[in-house]
């Protein structure tokens, strides 16, 4: 069975200070992934995804980056945070692309200051 | 860009009743995915569509393409299933894009 891991599980950080989340797929090979941010209160918004090693692609520009370093390894970063960083951070994976389901890991809560 | 309208915003519900919570689109989706996210944030798969009904218990899902909406039924309405449900279409681009709506917070109260 697949599953899908978020680290940290929560991280309060200071404004200006670096940030870097990581999701782990285990039990599927070259997944599609995905990250999501949810402002507190709000809906979901789509990030980035990566459909193989090494090619990542933005949907928002927010001041984040995102990497593939691995096949089942998803990374999601900055160097800067912004106080409008904060909120809920989620990764996904599906077998393909598109028309597919698309499985949703734990979630990292990010609190700027 | 694509749009998701998702109606209501709140719900509440007595044990053992139902409702429906619904999405409109303002462009043709290929498919709907629904979803409840629970107290600790995690999403939880309720449904997938590319076209048609499914059933789940007391949960069924319905996606109409041509006239760009999809609903939620939900019957005998239990404690655990206060939480946001939100619906997520994926559009024209297969790019494995999901817009959300806004998410319908549902109370059931005993």
């Amino acid at each position: 069975a697949q599953t899908i891991h978020q680290w940290p599980v929560a991280e309060i950080k200071a404004v200006g200070s670096p940030l870097s989340l990581g999701c782990t797929i285990k039990g599927k090979s070259s997944p599609n992934l995905y990250w999501y941010w949810q402002a507190t209160g709000g809906t979901l918004q789509q990030l980035f995804y990566s459909i193989t090693v090494g090619q990542v692609e933005s949907v928002v520009q927010l001041n984040l980056s995102a990497s593939r370093p691995k096949d089942d390894q998803f990374i999601l970063s900055t160097e800067k945070l912004l106080l409008s960083h904060s909120g809920f951070y989620l990764c996904a994976w599906s077998l393909s692309r598109g028309q597919d389901t698309q499985y949703f890991g734990p979630g990292t809560r990010l609190l700027v200051l | 860009g694509d749009q998701v309208e998702q109606s209501p915003s709140a719900l509440s519900l007595h044990e053992g009743t139902g409702s429906a919570l619904r999405c409109n689109f303002t462009t043709t989706m290929r498919a709907v995915q629904w979803f409840q996210q629970n107290s600790r944030g995690s999403l939880i798969n309720l449904f997938y569509l590319a076209s048609g009904t499914k059933e789940n218990g007391r949960l069924k899902s319905t996606f109409n393409s041509k006239e760009s909406y999809s609903t939620l039924h939900i019957r005998d309405a239990q404690l655990e299933d206060s939480g946001t449900y939100f619906c997520a279409a994926e559009g024209g681009t297969n790019t494995g894009k999901l817009t959300f709506g806004d998410g319908t917070v549902l109370t059931v109260k005993p």
